[in-house]
């Protein structure tokens, strides 16, 4: 079982929907976890992190981590043809650079107009 | 300010060739890393620096080494190019200091090796 398991898509919304995205793990260390979003053709950018369980909202965007179940989401509101991109969540241990970052394989979104 | 960026942004290699990747950060990070995208598979780390003049072994290092002479760059080499190592090649910088020492990511380097 990999580490971290991500819903392979891809996943085709129309604008204003709300678009949920889902990651689970394996390893109970993983303390820190992330969301990036890639544009095509681009580098990974930082989306929005959340240390531990709970929830973290940031506008349309929404992290929420379940350790007790090993899985994490972000919920995107109102979603706008701006979001499409593909989406990668990412753990990592302790908040220490030397702490890697563990990555799932990413999930492509389209939203349509 | 340009963030992380990367040479070439494009190659196409024979089997058997070398080439060198080079990575440049403006931004004093202590941190560089390698990781390599393949489609299904997420991206994964080659190899990583803590600082300049120091390098460590990812989750796949076989095949590549790497080099940290100067803080700002970090060059990424295949000696003996394969066809598997066909990808798109990403370098990020982090630092200390940051919260969850957030990566920066540059813009990739899509190689093919035929």
């Amino acid at each position: 079982q990999k580490e971290v398991e991500q819903d392979p898509g891809p996943l085709s919304v129309p604008e204003g929907a709300i678009v949920s995205l889902n990651c689970t793990y394996s390893n109970s260390a993983f303390q820190y976890f992330m969301w990036y979003r890639q544009y095509s053709r681009k580098g990974p950018e930082l989306l929005m992190y959340t240390y531990s369980s709970g929830n973290k909202e940031d506008g349309r965007f929404t992290a929420q981590v379940d350790k007790s179940s090993k899985y994490i989401s972000l919920f995107i509101r109102d979603s706008q043809p701006s979001d499409s991109a593909t989406y990668l969540c990412a753990m990592k241990r302790s908040a220490g650079a030397n702490s890697k970052l563990t990555f799932g394989k990413g999930i492509t979104l389209s939203v349509r107009p | 300010n340009a963030g992380v960026t990367q040479t070439p942004k494009f190659r196409v290699l024979k089997t058997g060739q070398s080439m060198t990747l080079l990575c440049a950060q403006d931004m004093n990070h202590e941190y560089m890393y390698w990781y390599r995208q393949d489609p299904g598979m997420g991206l994964r780390l080659i190899h990583y620096s803590v600082g300049e003049g120091t390098t460590a072994k990812g989750e796949v290092p076989d095949g590549y080494n790497v080099s940290r002479l100067k803080k700002q760059n970090f060059l990424l080499g295949l000696e003996s190019a394969a066809p598997s190592q066909t990808s798109v090649y990403f370098c990020a910088s982090s630092y200390s200091g940051l919260a969850v020492n957030e990566q920066f990511f540059g813009p990739g380097t899509r190689l093919t090796v035929l």
